[in-house]
């Protein structure tokens, strides 16, 4: 079946650098985008979502884009600080799905002080 | 601040016995997920729930794990029996998606199950 997926599973960078997170999707009928965050221990927790109708959202020290005509969202964190540090998810939502989030397998970050 | 609350928060059981955890999703809420997490797998959704009515249970082994919502502010995910390949972190997750306010999904700490 289609699924979200990711170029890198890991990703480390210096503290104070930009970070850029990729995810490839493969359902072009896809509406709708999530970032989460995880941290070790905890729950994934919400950073910004995206509509297929925008290419571009921006929220404190993250943007979103979306390229739907090669299917490929990323993650940019500003200025990346010690506490971004967790495995960041990109999820779609299948237009007509009924509210279901299908998750990629996820990519960890590490921030260097 | 709401969030979602789970129950217990780690459950270390042996093959064959009945597990059960508890989720209560944030009041107002209209929709409550089940997720198992595992390290090759990734995060998977088991069954969710819109109004108390299940949805869909099609990502559940239906032979062994039951998930009901009780009332408005408890979700249950039971396994009976367990079995060792169970053991994995299960998340619940709330939220009230519609296209105008989006599909976020607010998780739970999660329920770290260990079946020896």
């Amino acid at each position: 079946g289609e699924s979200v997926g990711l170029h890198l599973p890991t990703l480390s960078v210096q503290e104070g650098d930009n970070s850029i997170i990729n995810c490839a999707y493969s359902n072009s009928a896809s509406d709708y985008f999530i970032w989460y965050k995880q941290e070790s221990g905890k729950g994934p927790q919400f950073i910004i979502d995206i509509r297929s109708n925008m290419d571009k959202r921006q929220g404190q020290r993250v943007t979103v884009l979306l390229n739907k005509t090669v299917k490929h969202l990323s993650l940019q964190i500003a200025a990346t600080q010690p506490g971004d540090s967790a495995v960041y998810f990109c999820a779609e939502k299948g237009w007509g799905s009924n509210y279901k989030l299908t998750f990629g397998k996820g990519t960890l970050l590490t921030v260097n002080p | 601040d709401a969030r979602v609350t789970q129950t217990p928060r780690h459950k270390v059981t042996e093959m064959g016995q009945e597990v059960t955890m508890r989720c209560q999703p944030i009041l107002g809420h209209n929709t409550v997920f089940w997720y198992r997490q595992t390290m090759m797998q990734g995060l998977e959704l088991l069954a969710y729930f819109r109004n108390r009515a299940p949805l869909d249970d099609s990502g559940m082994p239906k032979d062994r794990f039951s998930a009901e919502m009780p009332d408005a502010t408890l979700a249950t995910l039971k396994i009976q029996p367990s079995e060792p390949r169970d053991s994995a972190v299960y998340f619940c997750a709330s939220g009230s998606p519609n296209r105008d306010r989006g599909y976020e999904q607010y998780f739970g700490p999660g329920t770290r199950l260990t079946v020896t």
